[in-house]
């Protein structure tokens, strides 16, 4: 089961718009609802920020949101902010014989 | 507070075991699935394996199987990573997940413990 393919990077200014892909295939972001999203800060643990493709957990900010387009989810962070920098995962539920999920292969956002 | 605190992380030459666990508190332990995902150095993550709420299914990465065992204690609210066989590409920071049974997402990470396998 192979990565699921993000950008190395993007960039924004403060208060713009920023839109990170993970692209896959019919057998993982496509078949199944069931994207999720990480944000990850250096030398700190994973978390979690979009679950099922574009529902926020609790306490996660509005600013960040998901959607989903065949075998390509996003994930779209607005009103950029200085903290927002960091890096950020995408994971899809496979459940194939080799691996029963797949993560992307991680995204640096930089707050220019 | 819901908290995940892992250990027993370290130094092992190839070949050796390790066992890691992963202490659980704040919510019901026996509910919820528990996985393990790591983090080699300066790469991604990759996901290696999940045990049901139960302890009846197991599933793993390719990467591990036949290699790594996980477990569970509920009386103890712990979660367990047996390691033999370990390579080099087994050095990472592996981190213990809650997993959410309904969306598939892993809700809630503990901080991490490093495995470095090398001679």
């Amino acid at each position: 089961q192979s990565a699921l393919t993000q950008p190395a990077s993007v960039s924004g200014s403060p208060g713009q718009s920023i839109t990170i892909s993970c692209t896959g295939t019919s057998s993982d972001v496509g078949s199944y609802n069931l994207v999720s999203w990480y944000q990850q800060h250096p030398g700190k643990a994973p978390k979690f920020m979009i679950y099922e493709g574009s529902k926020r957990p609790s306490g996660v900010s509005n600013r960040f949101s998901g959607s989903k387009s065949g075998n390509t989810a996003s994930l779209t962070i607005s009103g950029l902010q200085a903290e927002d920098e960091a890096d950020y995962y995408c994971c899809s539920y496979v459940g194939s014989s080799t691996s029963l999920y797949v993560f992307g292969t991680g995204t640096k956002v930089t707050v220019l | 507070q819901v908290h995940l605190v892992e250990s027993g992380g370290g130094v092992v030459q190839p070949g050796r075991s390790l066992r890691l666990s992963c202490a659980a508190s704040g919510f019901t332990f026996n509910s919820y699935a528990m996985h393990w995902v790591r983090q080699a150095p300066g790469k991604g993550l990759e996901w290696v394996t999940i045990i049901s709420y139960d302890g009846g299914d197991k599933y793993y990465a390719d990467s591990v199987t036949g290699r790594f065992t996980i477990s569970r204690d509920g009386s103890k609210n712990t979660l367990y990573l047996q390691m033999n066989s370990l390579r080099p590409e087994d050095t990472a920071v592996y981190y213990c997940t809650r997993g959410d049974g309904v969306t598939s997402a892993f809700d809630i990470w503990g901080q991490g413990t490093m495995v470095t396998v090398s001679p």
